[in-house]
């Protein structure tokens, strides 16, 4: 399957400070990328949908203005934390299809931990 | 939006299928079905996805029901390594957004 690679895999960071985290499709134009974050033993939910060159789609609960998300090219997201704080450490996935009604494919996942 | 109901977890015998359920009673005509599974600590991993008509790679095949209502995942020979959470999705709203359940957690023992 296609490939979709995450940095940095793992991120240690003070609480205040902003983390950002990259999505990158190698081998493929991803003109949709969505972002989750995981809980411990909790499925993966959606933050947020992102189509390149446009803002992106927020879901409900989620802060735009504290996960910022940027798709400016057909191969590159990328999600920062802003203001990191402890109740924020999770594990965080990007997602990239090429087009609708394709399959997406998972990067491997950026664990985030706030000290 | 068509949602998907999974059992919460399985046993299958290293060796043999694992056949993995699916309801999504709901789905609409041209919406697809699509199946991950995510190994503890990894980033989910595409199997397999279809419309109406079975399906078959080299993961996985997918027996989706003539009225769409339900579909089976089979692994047609489990190993240890497919221990993991399967999800069966169908991709909702214009953006197909792919939502994730609670999946079934199958777990291959020798």
């Amino acid at each position: 399957g296609a490939v979709v690679s995450q940095h940095p895999s793992w991120v240690i960071c003070k609480s205040g400070t902003s983390v950002k985290i990259e999505c990158r499709s190698l081998d493929f134009q991803a003109t949709t990328m969505f972002w989750y974050r995981q809980f411990p033993k909790q499925s993966l939910m959606l933050m947020a949908t992102s189509n390149e060159g446009s803002k992106a789609t927020y879901e409900q609960g989620v802060e735009k203005d504290k996960f910022l998300i940027n798709h400016a090219s057909l191969t590159l997201s990328t999600l920062t934390v802003t203001s990191a704080h402890p109740e924020d450490s999770s594990f965080y996935i990007c997602s990239a299809r090429h087009f609708l009604n394709t399959e997406a494919f998972f990067g491997q996942g950026t664990r985030l931990t706030v000290v | 939006d068509a949602k998907t109901t999974q059992p919460p977890s399985m046993d299958c015998a290293e060796g043999r299928a694992a056949n993995l359920p699916c309801n999504h009673s709901t789905i609409s005509g041209n919406e697809y079905v699509y199946w991950y599974r995510q190994i503890h600590s990894q980033g989910p991993q595409y199997i397999i996805h279809g419309l109406k008509n079975n399906e078959t790679n080299e993961m996985a095949s997918l027996i989706i029901t003539e009225d769409r209502k339900s579909s089976t995942l089979i692994l047609p020979h489990a190993t240890l390594r497919d221990t993991a959470v399967y999800y069966c999705i169908v991709p909702t709203g214009t953006a197909s957004k792919l939502t994730f359940g609670t999946g079934t957690r199958l777990q291959v023992t020798l």
